[in-house]
């Protein structure tokens, strides 16, 4: 069963649109973030991370944007396929602390 | 190479008794962090392990408590149980606690 919050925001794209998943961070201290998917029934997948001495960091179909200045990292998904459809979570870390602290998530739903 | 594993997958216990989670890292990891998750709560950080030694401890009562072994498998025991216990428990794992973590299935605990 699904073990997220029931009342996550959500976007709800269509097959091949690109998706933008927005997170606003609270530490400034944070130099370390990671893009997790999680989908019903299972653990967190990395998908991506970056660090704070970069601004744009790009993978498979994946972007992470970095804006220090206001505290806000993103998620951007290129041509959404239905297998991306799940729960996205943002975590940061502060230098020298191991712990994860986890955005409240946001749930992707991908018609096609 | 394996992934993180973790048993049991799915536990029942009734309130007042007390479980053990099992944690087993991919292998050369010796960083182990758990964490919970609630609808509520979302993903909250509970201890991380290194070494066979606590180095960070999240903000939860003392009933929560783990450990990690000479091979870097780790558990986690709760005691007493209450009903709010009931989440999914998370392990992570990675080489050092400043890099990537990554996560098990997860043990789905509810407690009656």
């Amino acid at each position: 069963g699904e073990s997220v919050g029931l009342h996550l925001p959500t976007l709800s794209v269509q097959e091949g649109d690109n998706s933008i998943i927005n997170c606003a961070y609270s530490n400034s201290a944070s130099d370390y973030f990671i893009w997790y998917k999680q989908e019903s029934g299972k653990g967190p997948q990395f998908i991506i991370d970056i660090r704070s001495n970069m601004d744009k960091r790009q993978g498979q179909r994946v972007t992470v944007l970095l804006n220090k200045t206001v505290k806000h990292l993103s998620l951007q998904i290129a041509a959404t396929q239905p297998g991306d459809s799940a729960v996205y979570f943002c975590a940061e870390r502060n230098t020298g602390f191991q712990k994860l602290v986890f955005g409240t998530g946001t749930r992707l739903l991908v018609s096609p | 190479k394996a992934g993180v594993t973790q048993t049991p997958r799915y536990l029942i216990k009734t309130r007042g008794q007390q479980v053990t989670l099992s944690c087993s890292p991919i292998s050369g990891h010796r960083s182990v962090s758990w964490y919970q998750q609630t609808p509520g709560q979302g993903l909250q950080f509970l201890f991380e392990y290194f070494s066979e030694t606590q180095r960070n401890k999240g903000n939860f009562p003392g009933r929560f408590s783990g450990r990690q072994f000479s091979n870097s498998r780790s558990e986690m025991n709760v005691s007493t149980l209450e009903l709010g216990d009931s989440a999914l428990y998370l392990c992570a794992s990675s080489l050092d606690g400043t890099d990537t973590q990554y996560f098990g299935p997860g043990t789905r605990l509810t407690v009656l």
